[in-house]
């Protein structure tokens, strides 16, 4: 499986939302609703802030939230703050309870 | 405390070996199935390997399929990766990371452990 597509980086003002998107194929994306998004801050583990396209775990708060449309699923941060500055991953099963793919991974810059 | 603490990085030859291992804590360890994921310099994320709570079923990423191995001692709390005939391009932070109960998507991650293959 090819890695998915994401921007490089993306940026916000405090307060306001910002939307990046992770393309797969219509063998992975496109194919199951299992798309989860991973922050990672610098040198520190990542953690899964969104999984099934749009579900949080406990403690993500509500600010956060994943949508999906054919073959390129998006995360939205609304409000944003300081603190959501990290890199974020998209990731998507891709079938045979064992394939994952990730993408590249986009810097997410608060201004 | 829930955690994932990584172990055995360090810089190898081409074609020597290495062993990571990963500590977990804070949960049932046997109830999870777990995975490395790795992540080379400036780049994505990559699925490596997952292993099953009873350690009875076992897979691989084509790209290291047949040179490294993974197990897990659940007497002791703890997931290994023993990666051999290591090459250039295995250089990467190693992750250990826990699967949610469905597989789908990976809840619970270490810091990292850093291997680097060079001569």
């Amino acid at each position: 499986q090819s890695a998915l597509t994401q921007p490089r980086s993306v940026s916000g003002s405090p307060g306001q939302s910002v939307t990046m998107s992770c393309t797969g194929t219509s063998s992975d994306v496109g194919a199951y609703n299992y798309v989860s998004w991973y922050q990672q801050h610098p040198g520190k583990a990542p953690k899964l802030m969104i999984f099934d396209v749009n579900e949080r775990p406990s403690g993500v708060p509500d600010r956060f939230s994943g949508s999906k449309s054919g073959n390129t699923a998006s995360l939205t941060i609304s409000g944003l703050q300081a603190e959501d500055e990290a890199d974020y991953y998209c990731c998507s099963y891709a079938g045979s309870y064992t394939d994952w793919v990730f993408g590249g991974g986009t810097k997410l810059t608060v201004l | 405390e829930v955690q994932l603490v990584e172990s055995g990085g360090g810089l190898v030859q081409p074609g020597g070996s290495l062993r990571l291992s990963c500590a977990a804590s804070g949960f049932t360890f046997s109830n999870y199935a777990m995975s490395w994921v790795r992540q080379a310099p400036g780049k994505g994320l990559q699925w490596v390997s997952v292993i099953s709570g009873s350690g009875g079923s076992t897979y691989y990423a084509d790209s290291v399929k047949g040179r490294f191995t993974i197990s897990r001692d659940n007497s002791k709390n703890t997931l290994y990766l023993q990666m051999n005939s290591l090459r250039a391009e295995d250089t990467a932070v190693y992750y250990c990371a826990r699967l949610s109960r469905s597989w789908r998507d990976f809840d619970l991650w270490g810091r990292g452990a850093l291997v680097t293959v060079s001569s």
